[in-house]
């Protein structure tokens, strides 16, 4: 049972146009929520995090956007750059417990 | 340094031997994770320590595998026999774990490439 699901395995996106990956949950005890980046030969690396009392949390071009009641987020990246081209992993936790991760979205942005 | 280290970064062993894989997490992180990502594939959970607690180990493929945590620090993932199947990229996480929803960020180490020959 997949408690975290990132159904689209890719997107492509022209640079400077906005890149909105989906994430959907199943548990809704989950109180914390991020995203990851990972590159290639690269350990993921952490992006953005927004806490169920949160619906939007922002930093800089990225922001995260939670809908409790749909259990659903997104990430939104604006204006999309061809260094933002990677695989992104939303992950979910219980009180700083075990952190599920979704599939992954791989995100390419053209020039 | 501060981040979770893995060693070695690359391990090209012959189908059927054991191999041992090393992960130190960053200093005071209670949990620590181990995961794999095959060729063209998601991030595949294998085990799961929190503090003194007994590890979740649902993810482990098969009784090859096994992984413990000395100390509450270092941790060993074991491959016994291995397969080519095995061969896969194997990156360990550490959090500060359990007690607040923003101990949940996990860092990420760079991975050991594992090819099996």
């Amino acid at each position: 049972d997949q408690q975290v699901k990132q159904n689209s395995p890719s997107l492509s996106v022209q640079e400077g146009r906005i890149s909105i990956l989906n994430c959907d949950y199943t548990n809704s005890m989950f109180d914390y929520f991020l995203w990851y980046k990972k590159y290639p030969a690269e350990g993921p690396t952490f992006l953005i995090s927004i806490s169920s009392i949160k619906d939007k949390n922002e930093d800089g071009r990225f922001t995260v956007f939670l809908n409790k009641s749909a259990k659903h987020l997104s990430l939104h990246i604006v204006p999309s750059q061809p260094g933002d081209s990677a695989v992104y992993f939303c992950a979910a936790s219980e009180y700083g417990n075990k952190l599920v991760f979704g599939a992954g979205t791989i995100l390419r942005v053209k020039s | 340094g501060a981040g979770v280290s893995q060693s070695p970064s690359n391990k090209v062993t012959e189908k059927g031997k054991d191999v041992e894989l090393r992960c130190d997490p960053i200093s005071g992180h209670t949990a620590l994770y181990w995961y794999r990502q095959s060729l063209g594939q998601g991030l595949e959970f294998l085990i799961y320590f929190q503090g003194n607690s007994a590890p979740d180990k649902s993810g482990l493929p098969s009784d090859r595998f096994s992984a413990e945590r000395t100390g509450g620090s270092v941790s060993t993932l074991t491959i016994q026999r291995t397969q080519q199947e095995d061969s896969a990229v194997y990156l360990c996480a550490s959090s500060l774990g359990l007690g607040s929803s923003g101990n949940a960020e996990a860092f990420f180490g760079q991975g050991t490439r594992l090819t099996v020959v």
